[in-house]
C-alpha cells in the first residue's frame, strides 16, 4: 500500500463549480498533516493544515478522520486561478519528513 | 514575507561531474530539508538536517550525496558524481520546528547530460 495515495485525476471543472479531493494514508502514527498546491514546475505552496476538527479558509475545508486514515479537500466556487496540482502531504510519526503523494490535477475552465 | 530562496535555478552538467546546489533557509528556521521531484512523479523526501547534522535520510541519499552548512545561513546539497537519473527539481525547504509547517524554496531543475 501507497504510504500517501490520493484520487488520480485530473479533474476538469467549470467556473464555480465545488470540486473534492479524497487522500487517504497508510500510517496510523502520522500526527500532521497538510494540503500543499504545486503550479506546473514550480515548488509545493503550502495550501492548509488539516486538524483533526476540520478547518476552513475562505472556499477551502478540510477535514481529517484518523479512524479511517482519510484526509480530504474541499474546494467551493471554483476559480481559473485554482488549476494546479493538489499535494496531500503527511508527516512522518517521528515527524520531520514530509511524504507526498502523487497529487491530483485540477483545470478549471471558464 | 520571509522565504527560502535557491541557486541556481536550472544547472546542466555533464554525467560524472560534482553540483552544489544552494539553499538560504528562513532566518528563525531550525530544521532544513532536501526533496526532489523526477518530472512526472512526486515529491521525494532526500535528508533532514538539524543542529549541524543530518537527522534523517532517505534510501535515495547514497553515499554521492552529501549536506553542509557551512555557514549560518547557507544550506547546500552536494552530488560528488552526477548520473543521468539525478536530473529532478532538488528543493530545500525549511521549518521552525518539527510540528510545524514547511515552506519550500522555488527549486534547482538539475539537468544531467
Amino acid at each position: 500500500r501507497k504510504e500517501v495515495e490520493q484520487d488520480p485525476g485530473p479533474f476538469n471543472v467549470p467556473e464555480g463549480a465545488t470540486v473534492a479531493f479524497n487522500c487517504t494514508y497508510s500510517n496510523s502514527a502520522s500526527q500532521s498533516f497538510f494540503w500543499y498546491r504545486q503550479d506546473c514546475r514550480k515548488e509545493p505552496k503550502l495550501l492548509m493544515s488539516v486538524y483533526s476538527s476540520g478547518n476552513e479558509d475562505g472556499r477551502f475545508t478540510a477535514q481529517l478522520n484518523r479512524a479511517s486514515q482519510y484526509i480530504s479537500l474541499l474546494i467551493r466556487d471554483s476559480k481559473l486561478s485554482d488549476s494546479a496540482t493538489y499535494l496531500c502531504v503527511v508527516k512522518g510519526n517521528q515527524g520531520g519528513k514530509l511524504i507526498f503523494g502523487q497529487g491530483t490535477e485540477l483545470s478549471v475552465k471558464p | 514575507e520571509p522565504e527560502v530562496t535557491q541557486t541556481p535555478s536550472h544547472q546542466v552538467t555533464q554525467m560524472g561531474q560534482e553540483v552544489i546546489l544552494r539553499c538560504v533557509p528562513i532566518s528563525n528556521h531550525l530544521y532544513f530539508y532536501w526533496y526532489r521531484q523526477i518530472l512526472g512523479q512526486k515529491v521525494e523526501f532526500l535528508v533532514s538536517f538539524y543542529n549541524n547534522e543530518i537527522s534523517e535520510k532517505s534510501e535515495i541519499f547514497d553515499d554521492q550525496f552529501s549536506v553542509e552548512r557551512p555557514d549560518g545561513s547557507n544550506f547546500t546539497l552536494k552530488i560528488r558524481s552526477t548520473k543521468l537519473e539525478d536530473s529532478a527539481m532538488y528543493f530545500c525547504a525549511s521549518e521552525e520546528d518539527r510540528v510545524y509547517e514547511q515552506y519550500f524554496g522555488p527549486g534547482t531543475r538539475l539537468t544531467v547530460t
